[in-house]
């Protein structure tokens, strides 16, 4: 079974305040993805990376940032949240190669910025 | 681009009765089509996917979709929903060539009534 962690469950942060939230996967995919859910807009894509080091940007990376020096982790950084930024955060991982698999998710951080 | 369009927001429905969950999709090339269920809490798991061949399409838990290219269409079934069922389910699109970013609906809540 495939296994995606996400360091918090739930993250009170100031106005401000660099914040970061943590993906650990355990299968060795090679794509990872950080979303953000919001009621009545769905998932929407912030970041995705298809390999160390590398990342491409979503359809909202505005105000984000991420990092993956391990094929495992996959961090989402907000150098200075905002209150607009208060959303449930999703990390998903993938398989790579030319064929199509599932998308894994965690549990999900919910994230209120005060 | 591609676009996801789920038509209720909320459904309502007895235990035992039948329900379908709409999902329209747009895009100018062949996509792959997912539908996946998110429980109180939790994170996002696959239901079924439709990638290729019949258009009916078996998933887990009792539900169906069915393909209509015509309609451009991906609408969730199942004959007789139970109180277990109660979540947000939501349709995800991926094209061909992009396989990897799944785009998502903004998510149907299916409350089951006793």
């Amino acid at each position: 079974d495939v296994k995606v962690t996400q360091s918090s469950r739930y993250l009170v942060k100031r106005t401000g305040e660099k914040v970061f939230l943590e993906c650990v996967q355990d299968m060795d995919h090679e794509n990872m993805f950080w979303y953000r859910q919001d009621p009545g807009l769905g998932l929407r894509l912030i970041y995705f990376s298809y390999d160390v080091k590398m990342k491409e940007k979503g359809d909202i990376p505005e105000g984000y940032s991420v990092s993956r020096e391990k094929k495992e982790r996959f961090s989402l950084i907000l150098e200075s949240a905002s209150t607009n930024q208060t959303s449930m955060y999703l990390c998903a991982t993938m398989l790579g190669g030319g064929g199509v698999t599932e998308a894994f998710f965690g549990q999900g951080t919910r994230l209120t910025v005060v | 681009a591609q676009s996801v369009t789920q038509l209720d927001s909320q459904v309502p429905v007895f235990e035992e009765a039948p329900v379908e969950l709409r999902c329209n999709y747009s895009s100018s090339v062949s996509v792959y089509l997912f539908w996946y269920v998110q429980y109180p809490n939790q994170g996002l798991q696959l239901l079924l996917k439709y990638l290729s061949g019949s258009t009916l399409v078996k998933g887990i838990n009792g539900f169906e979709a069915e393909f209509n290219k015509s309609q451009t269409s991906f609408h969730l079934r199942k004959p007789s929903v139970h109180i277990s069922d109660t979540a947000e389910y939501f349709c995800a699109v991926s094209d061909r060539g992009s396989a990897r970013q799944l785009t998502f609906g903004s998510g149907t809540q299916l409350t089951v009534l006793p």
